[in-house]
C-alpha cells in the first residue's frame, strides 16, 4: 500500500525558515517524480514544485511563488522527500501535501506563518 | 500560467440525479505526445485530494463508474451519473500539460 506521510509543519514567524519532510513507502520511491502542492485555508490547490528521479538528474522545477525561496530535495536511501522553505511570508500559510504523479497524496502538514 | 476556470462554483444536487462540472483552460491541453493531461480530483471535507480521472477520461483504480470525464482542447466536463451522499465535497480540475500544473478554483457539490 502506498503511503506518504508529511511532517515538520508548525508556526513560524515571517522571514523564518522551515523544513518539511515526506516519508514514502509502498512504491519504488527512487524512480518516482515527487511534488509538493499546497492549499491555503479555504482556497484552491496550488502546485509548489517537483523533483525528478535521480536517473533524470534530480532536476527541480518551481512555481513562481516558490522560486528562489523554496528548495525541494530527496534522500532515496531514506525514501524521503523534503521541502526547505526560507523567507516565509504570511501568504505561505497553507496545508502542504506531497504527491507522486498526483495519483497518491499524503495527509498534509499545516504551516502557519504569523508573528 | 494556464488558468483553469470551473463552473458552477456551487452545485446543489438531489440524490440519484446527475451532475456535471465544466472546466475551461486558457490554452489547449493537448501535449506534443498526443495526450491531454487533464485530471479531476475530489476533496471530501477534511481530507486530502483524491484523483478520480486522469488524461480527460481514464478513471483511477477504485473510482466508481458513475464518474466520467470528457472533453478536448480547452473544454472539459466531469459527470456524475447518479449522485450519492458520499460524493459531497469539492471537485477540482487540474492541467498537467504546461508547467506549472494549475488547478481550477473548485466546485462544491452538496446535497439539496
Amino acid at each position: 500500500e502506498v503511503q506518504l506521510v508529511e511532517s515538520g509543519g508548525g508556526l513560524v514567524q515571517p522571514g523564518g525558515s522551515l523544513r518539511l519532510s515526506c516519508a514514502a513507502s509502498g512504491f519504488s520511491f527512487s524512480y518516482a517524480w515527487m511534488s509538493w502542492v499546497r492549499q491555503a485555508p479555504g482556497k484552491e490547490l496550488e502546485w509548489v514544485g517537483r523533483i525528478k528521479s535521480k536517473t533524470e538528474g534530480e532536476t527541480t522545477d518551481y512555481a513562481a511563488p516558490a522560486q528562489g525561496r523554496f528548495t525541494i530535495s530527496r534522500d532515496d536511501s531514506k525514501d524521503t522527500l523534503y521541502l526547505h522553505m526560507n523567507s516565509l511570508k504570511s501568504e505561505d500559510t497553507a496545508v502542504y501535501y506531497c504527491t507522486t504523479d498526483s495519483s497518491y497524496w499524503g495527509q498534509g502538514t499545516l504551516v502557519t506563518v504569523s508573528s | 500560467d494556464v488558468v483553469m476556470t470551473q463552473s458552477p462554483l456551487s452545485l446543489p444536487v438531489t440524490l440519484g440525479q446527475p451532475a456535471s462540472i465544466s472546466c475551461r483552460s486558457t490554452q489547449s491541453l493537448l501535449y506534443s505526445d498526443g495526450k491531454t493531461y487533464l485530471n479531476w480530483f475530489q476533496q471530501r471535507p477534511g481530507q486530502s485530494p483524491r484523483r478520480l480521472i486522469s488524461k480527460v477520461s481514464k478513471r483511477d483504480s477504485g473510482v466508481p463508474d458513475r464518474f466520467s470525464g470528457s472533453g478536448s482542447g480547452t473544454e472539459f466536463t466531469l459527470t456524475i451519473s447518479r449522485v450519492e451522499a458520499e460524493d459531497v465535497g469539492v471537485y477540482y480540475c487540474m492541467q498537467g500539460t504546461h508547467w506549472p500544473p494549475t488547478f481550477g478554483g473548485g466546485t462544491k457539490v452538496e446535497i439539496k
